[in-house]
């Protein structure tokens, strides 16, 4: 079945920084691609979504560009502030005559100021 | 004020009981979703509907079955309730349920088994 993986765990950064957290993914079909992002006690928002190859999604200064040939879909932001701190999930839409999106472990983001 | 409301939000039960988990829909779509998230599998996808039929199951108990009594409402309906089916339980929505239509998650329903 279709899957994700990407970094595992806890990504420590300072202020600043540079972020990328990675993300593979192996479907059948060709799946629309989304991060989401959660904070604790609430459900996992939207962030962006890209469609096709090369295609570049990007909202409040994260971005990732849609892989085919690698099959990835890595999430980036220049400059992390304090208040990025959240966990973040690569996910891939229904793809390949399954209504199933599909979501990543998940990975905890956590900025020091 | 939330477009998805699930209720309630904490539910303690008792192992072998029946509990029902609510969910409503404000936002006019079409399709719904059941997500389980606990520390061993972080967001498990469940079950998924479009206007009001199954579309999709990756449960493989029949102790989970969800309920659809309106367009809005999916509620999920968990039997014989053992402690491993604690958990967060979110409930989600799409527009369609198109492949590429971003899903938009309530705040979910944090049950215990004891």
């Amino acid at each position: 079945g279709d899957s994700v993986t990407q970094t595992e765990g806890q990504v420590a950064l300072s202020e600043e920084d540079f972020l990328t957290i990675h993300c593979n993914y192996s479907a059948s079909g060709y799946p629309a691609l989304f991060w989401y992002v959660q904070y604790p006690g609430e459900g996992p928002q939207f962030l962006f979504r890209a469609s096709r190859d090369k295609e570049k999604g990007s909202s409040r200064g994260f971005e990732a560009t849609y892989d085919k040939g690698t099959t990835s879909f890595h999430l980036r932001k220049a400059s992390v502030q304090e208040s990025d701190s959240a966990v973040y999930y690569c996910a891939l839409g229904a793809s390949g005559g399954n209504y199933k999106p599909t979501f990543g472990k998940g990975t905890s983001l956590v900025v020091h100021p | 004020d939330p477009k998805i409301i699930q209720k309630p939000k904490y539910l303690v039960a008792v192992t072998g009981s029946e509990k029902i988990l609510i969910c409503e829909q404000y936002l006019g779509h079409n399709a719904m979703y059941w997500y389980r998230q606990s520390a061993k599998k972080p967001l498990e996808f469940m079950f998924s509907y479009s206007y009001q039929k199954l579309m999709d199951n990756q449960t493989a108990s029949s102790r989970f079955q969800p309920q659809s009594s309106k367009k809005n409402h999916l509620d999920l309906q968990i039997t014989a309730l053992k402690p491993d089916d604690s958990a967060t339980y979110f409930c989600a929505s799409s527009q369609g349920g198109a492949p590429n239509e971003r899903l938009f998650f309530g705040h979910g329903t944090k049950l215990s088994v004891l």
